[in-house]
């Protein structure tokens, strides 16, 4: 079982759709979460580092879930743009980070 | 400093032969990291330093691979006798790390190598 999980997709929806992306990680030592978004053949960049109590920047909120061991990335209100791959991040307390395989988003007009 | 930069952004070998790729991170970050992507997976963890420290390297990791990085600046990675498999996307990322945790990596725009 890999340490971070996501549901690969595709997710295929239109604009100003409302979609949820999920992550789940094995390691419960785990201190600090972020999402990251990957355009065809470019490098990762930083969406959102994820809070304890859930934290929302404009279109996008992410939560986490402890006990659960999971993340969650909320896009509302869809744009073309936001098409892309959304990689969830764990890092251990040693500041290893591992990431996810990546969830695929394609907003359709 | 306008980021993280790698050298060179292309690279096209025959198996067998040696690589080296450089990074150079943010002047200000302590920490770097190399990692590894192929098509439709996400960035697979090679090694990371915390100044010229090498604190973990991926048990995936054959001895065909090392990582320097030794005055805790700049670094590289070598890929001795490459083989086909070892086409990938090769990403050095750079965080600071601090007392109350670790900033979120920054990454560079990669080496993409292709062994033939």
């Amino acid at each position: 079982r890999k340490e971070v999980e996501q549901d690969p997709g595709p997710f295929n929806v239109p604009e100003g759709a409302t979609v949820a992306f999920n992550c789940t990680y094995s390691n419960s030592a785990s201190q600090s979460f972020f999402w990251y978004r990957q355009d065809c053949r470019k490098e990762p960049k930083l969406l959102m580092s994820v809070y304890s109590s859930g934290n929302e920047d404009g279109r996008f909120t992410a939560q986490l879930n402890r006990a659960s061991q999971y993340i969650s990335l909320l896009i509302r209100d869809s744009k073309l743009s936001d098409s892309a791959t959304y990689l969830c991040v764990v890092n251990t307390n040693a500041g290893k980070s591992t990431f996810g395989d990546g969830t695929t988003l394609t907003v359709k007009p | 400093d306008t980021g993280v930069s790698q050298n060179p952004r292309h690279k096209i070998t025959k198996r067998g032969q040696n690589v080296t790729f450089r990074c150079d991170p943010i002047s200000e970050h302590n920490r770097l990291y190399w990692y590894r992507q192929t098509l439709g997976q996400g960035p697979e963890f090679l090694t990371y330093f915390q100044n010229e420290a090498q604190l973990e390297k991926s048990r995936l990791l054959s001895d065909r691979f090392s990582a320097e990085r030794p005055k805790g600046s700049f670094s590289t990675l070598e890929i001795q006798r490459t083989e086909q498999g070892d086409s990938a996307m090769y990403l050095c990322a750079s965080s600071y790390s601090r007392a109350d945790g670790n900033s979120p990596l920054h990454f560079g725009n990669g080496t993409r190598l292709t062994v033939t």
